[in-house]
């Protein structure tokens, strides 16, 4: 089965505020985690990225949070826009270069 | 720079049909990958390459054939189409070069539906 899966499968957030989207993973080993937006129709997008040796990174707008203890990965989207609107994937690396895929959260974003 | 590009983007096949789905990329990767999207499901790992003439299977390789002739080129052959193949495909590639946070580049996709 999969090792890496989202809590929920949708968010609706209004535009503006902030948009938590989180991921619960059970390889203990893993040492790589990276977070993909998918817009309908195109191929995953790279967002952000973090090492198991960090527990938070900051991007443009989007922080990722690392929970060893728990096995627990968050995005969080600051001022959620429109463009936000997609599905959202937390991937691990699992074996060398082989990445684990999450099911997705589809986020909505509301006017 | 077009980074990774994937043609046809659509085809529908009849069951026991073949097809190449090709896979290119100009960024000097040396590890590409082959995925597959089920509806509302993550991306299944199908094959990897690490190199020009080195292939290795993923999660699902049932079904499926690759070959990496050359860097760029990384090519999916499905035999016998089954309706089970119906997904969409997606290639990916990645420098090899980041040890374990080496960040993979998805190209835009083929929607194959096979009936």
């Amino acid at each position: 089965g999969e090792s890496v899966g989202l809590h929920l499968p949708t968010l609706s957030v209004q535009e503006g505020d902030n948009s938590i989207i989180n991921c619960a993973y059970s390889n203990s080993a893993s040492d790589y985690f990276i977070w993909y937006k998918q817009e309908s129709g195109k191929g995953p997008q790279f967002i952000i990225d973090i090492r198991s040796n960090m527990d938070k990174r900051q991007g443009q707008r989007v922080t990722v949070l690392l929970n060893k203890t728990v096995k627990h990965l968050s995005l969080q989207i600051a001022a959620t826009q429109p463009g936000d609107s997609a599905v959202y994937f937390c991937a691990e690396n699992i074996f060398r270069y082989k990445l684990s895929f999450g099911a997705g959260t589809t986020v909505t974003v509301r006017a | 720079n077009a980074g990774v590009t994937q043609t046809p983007k659509f085809r529908i096949l009849k069951i026991g049909q073949s097809m190449t789905l090709q896979c290119a990329q100009d960024m000097n990767h040396n590890y590409m990958y082959w995925y597959r999207q089920d509806p509302g499901m993550g991306l299944k790992l199908i094959y990897y390459s690490v190199g020009a003439g080195i292939t290795d299977k993923g999660e699902v390789p049932n079904g499926y054939n690759v070959s990496r002739s050359t860097t760029e080129d990384f090519p999916l052959r499905l035999e016998l189409a089954a309706p089970s193949q119906t997904s969409v495909y997606f290639c990916a590639s990645s420098s090899g070069t980041g040890g374990a946070a080496d960040t993979q580049y998805f190209g835009p996709g083929t929607r194959l539906t096979v009936l």
